[in-house]
């Protein structure tokens, strides 16, 4: 069973350009997780969805972050634009369903830098 | 509100030595608890989980117990491997699932 797929695994772009990162669930997983995991830190919930829906997204800087889940499957999460403290590894996670027992499968992560 | 406490690393240990990796929390209700690993160029995966208080979660030779008196959730290991060096976080669920968070995470080196 393939597992979360994310890309790019790398970035690096200048401050003020716009950044985008593709996260594609294990099959049959309804719940979706964007983190943010600065260095030496644990992983920070920036979004989690539910099918399409957007259920939590308190932690979300929504004046430059953006994210979708069209058609409840994939995933995308946009930075326009990046700043320098920006960089960090941009992890996805999928899950059965947000039941508290539930066993969340974290995909590679996408390390950005900021320059 | 809801948070992991993780005990700092690095952490360096022979092969054969006992591992114990300190976790405590904060939580309102009864959370769900887990430990998850990160090995070098990987993502996080689950390592183990337990769901009540007094459960013992097991998987790879490490063990965890959930311990609501002292909010604890320990990891402990009899005798690491070098292949278990990786970066070990606690976290926990709350009863809801509607909220995650993670320890900081603990860096375990194991040489042979």
């Amino acid at each position: 069973e393939a597992g979360v797929v994310q890309s790019p695994r790398y970035k690096i772009i200048e401050k003020k350009q716009p950044v985008a990162f593709w996260c594609n669930p294990i099959s049959g997983h309804n719940t979706l997780y964007w983190y943010l995991q600065n260095l030496g830190q644990g992983p920070e919930l920036l979004i989690r969805y539910e099918n399409e829906e957007a259920v939590d997204d308190s932690q979300l800087p929504k004046d430059r972050f953006s994210a979708e889940r069209l058609k409840g499957v994939d995933s995308t999460l946009k930075i326009q634009p990046a700043e320098l403290g920006d960089s960090a590894v941009y992890l996805c996670a999928s899950s059965l369903g947000s039941e508290t027992y539930n066993e969340q499968f974290f995909g590679p992560g996408t390390r950005l830098t900021v320059l | 509100g809801d948070s992991v406490t993780q005990m700092e690393g690095p952490v360096t240990l022979s092969e054969e030595a006992f591992l114990t990796i300190n976790c405590t929390y904060t939580a309102t209700g009864y959370p769900s608890l887990f430990w998850y690993v990160q090995y070098p160029g990987e993502g996080l995966q689950l390592l183990l989980k337990a769901t009540k208080a007094d459960d013992k979660g097991s998987n790879k030779g490490f063990e965890a117990t959930y311990r609501k008196e002292t909010t604890s959730f320990h990891l402990e290991k009899g005798s690491v491997q070098v292949s278990d060096s990786a970066v070990y976080f606690c976290a926990l669920s709350d009863p809801t699932g509607n909220q995650f968070y993670f320890g900081t995470g603990t860096s375990l080196t194991v040489i042979p």
